[in-house]
């Protein structure tokens, strides 16, 4: 039973270009929900998906979008990357339930130059 | 505000206990969770308690909660080296749809 996967673990981008990361949420699952993961600190949340809507967000610009297709799946996209935007992403999946614990991957660390 | 605070570090011996503490905001939160994040993975899930719940033992893990002072802390008996890693409190909110989390603690065995 294959857990959370997201695509690609290393990223490396310039300032100013734009950067779209993937996630599969673990078999069952039907939410998934986005953090960034700053060095040194805890993770921070972006959105989450369900239904392919946008459910919930945190304190991110719009730069920051996501999509949610039929089968789960989702994508995080930022635009405009800053160099603060440096970090790991880590997507989290869970059941469509109020408090089901999260499920992570191992992120994508994203490096931008 | 929505800020959980944990320490930022504890050391330890092999064999000793470990107490991570927690203060979180929300008085409305429902569930409480430990996470646990080691060197280049995502983090995984440790154990949670409802917060009707003073107390949660599983195993070695020791989940003790203090509702009117929302303080949260995480008990390791008999800690390994192995249980070196970070780990994160953190609670529900908005109705149990968004997990918030600390900063983490970053826990240091010393065999």
């Amino acid at each position: 039973d294959a857990g959370v996967t997201q695509s690609p673990t290393h990223l490396i981008k310039t300032r100013g270009q734009q950067v779209t990361l993937r996630c599969s949420p673990k078999s069952g699952h039907d939410t998934v929900s986005w953090y960034q993961q700053a060095l040194g600190q805890g993770p921070q949340f972006i959105f989450q998906y369900y239904e392919e809507e946008e459910r919930q967000r945190g304190n991110f610009p719009d730069r920051f979008s996501g999509h949610q297709f039929p089968n789960y799946s989702s994508e995080l996209n930022v635009n405009a990357l800053l160099l603060g935007d440096s970090a790991l992403y880590l997507c989290a999946s869970s059941e469509n339930s109020r408090n089901s614990p999260l499920h992570f991957g191992n992120g994508t660390r994203l490096t931008v130059t | 505000g929505e800020d959980v605070e944990q320490s930022l570090f504890l050391s330890v011996r092999e064999g000793d206990s470990s107490v991570i503490n927690c203060t979180y905001t929300d008085s409305s939160s429902t569930y409480l969770y430990w996470y646990k994040q080691e060197p280049g993975a995502g983090l995984q899930l440790l154990t949670y308690i409802f917060s009707n719940m003073d107390m949660k033992q599983d195993q070695r893990l020791t989940v003790l909660l203090n509702k009117k002072d929302k303080h949260l802390s995480l008990r390791i008996a008999d800690t390994q080296t192995g249980d070196s890693a970070i780990y994160f409190c953190a609670e529900s909110q908005d109705g149990g749809f968004k997990t918030i989390f600390g900063a983490g603690t970053r826990l240091f065995v010393k065999a």
